[in-house]
C-alpha cells in the first residue's frame, strides 16, 4: 500500500525555522516527482514546492523563495522541506504529495506548522 | 503566474442532483487541468486528471471537460459521500495554481 506519512509540525516563531520530512512507501520514489502542498486554516490549497527525481531540479512559489528549501534522500525514500525566517502566513498544514506525470495522485495526511509568538 | 477561478464558491445540491462547476484559467492550460476533491479533516484525492481522464477506483458518475480554458466538473447523480470541497488546479506551468474551491453542501 502506497503511504506518505509527514512529520516534523511544531509551533516556532516568527524568524524561526523547522524542518518537515516525509516518509514514502509502497511505491518506487526514485521515479517520480515530489511536491509539498500547504493549506492554511479554513482556506484553500497552494502549492509550495516541487522536486525531480534526482534531487537537484527544484521549483517554489514566490512565497517561499528564498525561504525555503526542498530536498529527498532517494536511499531513504524520504522527502524534505527546510523552513527558515518563517513568517506567520506560513501557518498551514503541509501536505506532501507525489506526482504522477502532471497530477498529484498521492498525498499524506498532512503536517501542523503554526507560527505564533 | 496563471489564475484558476471556480465557480461557485459553494453551492446548496440534493441527493441525486446533477452538479456542475466550472473553472476559469487566465490563459490557455490546453487540458493540464486536476480536480480534487477534499473532505472536512482530509487530505484532498485526485478525481480527475488532463481535463477528462477519470482516476482509477473514482466513481464514474464524476466526469470533466473542457481544454484551453474553460474546464467542467460534473457529478452526474449527487450521493451522500460526495458533499465536500472540490478544488480545480492547473499543471500547465509552475507555480502551479488551485482555484478558490466550491463546497458542495446538503440542501
Amino acid at each position: 500500500e502506497l503511504q506518505l506519512v509527514e512529520s516534523g509540525g511544531a509551533v516556532v516563531q516568527p524568524g524561526g525555522s523547522l524542518r518537515l520530512s516525509c516518509a514514502a512507501s509502497g511505491f518506487t520514489f526514485d521515479d517520480y516527482y515530489m511536491h509539498w502542498v500547504r493549506q492554511a486554516p479554513g482556506k484553500g490549497l497552494e502549492w509550495v514546492s516541487l522536486i525531480k527525481w534526482d534531487g537537484v531540479t527544484t521549483d517554489y512559489a514566490d512565497s517561499v523563495k528564498g525561504r525555503f528549501t526542498i530536498s529527498r534522500d532517494n536511499s531513504k525514500n524520504s522527502l524534505y522541506l527546510q523552513m527558515n525566517s518563517l513568517r506567520t502566513e506560513d501557518t498551514a498544514l503541509y501536505f506532501c504529495t507525489k506526482a504522477s506525470g502532471d497530477d498529484f495522485d498521492y498525498w499524506g495526511q498532512g503536517t501542523l506548522v503554526t507560527v505564533s509568538s | 503566474d496563471i489564475q484558476m477561478t471556480q465557480s461557485p464558491s459553494s453551492l446548496s445540491a440534493s441527493v441525486g442532483d446533477r452538479v456542475t462547476i466550472t473553472c476559469r484559467a487566465s490563459q490557455s492550460i490546453n487540458t493540464y487541468l486536476n480536480w480534487y476533491q477534499q473532505k472536512p479533516g482530509k487530505a484532498p484525492t485526485l478525481l480527475i486528471y488532463a481535463a477528462t481522464s477519470l482516476q482509477s477506483g473514482v466513481p464514474s458518475r464524476f466526469s470533466g471537460s473542457g481544454s484551453g480554458t474553460d474546464f467542467t466538473l460534473t457529478i452526474s447523480s449527487l450521493q451522500p459521500e460526495d458533499f465536500a470541497t472540490y478544488y480545480c488546479q492547473q499543471s500547465a506551468s509552475t507555480p502551479y495554481t488551485f482555484g478558490q474551491g466550491t463546497r458542495v453542501e446538503i440542501k
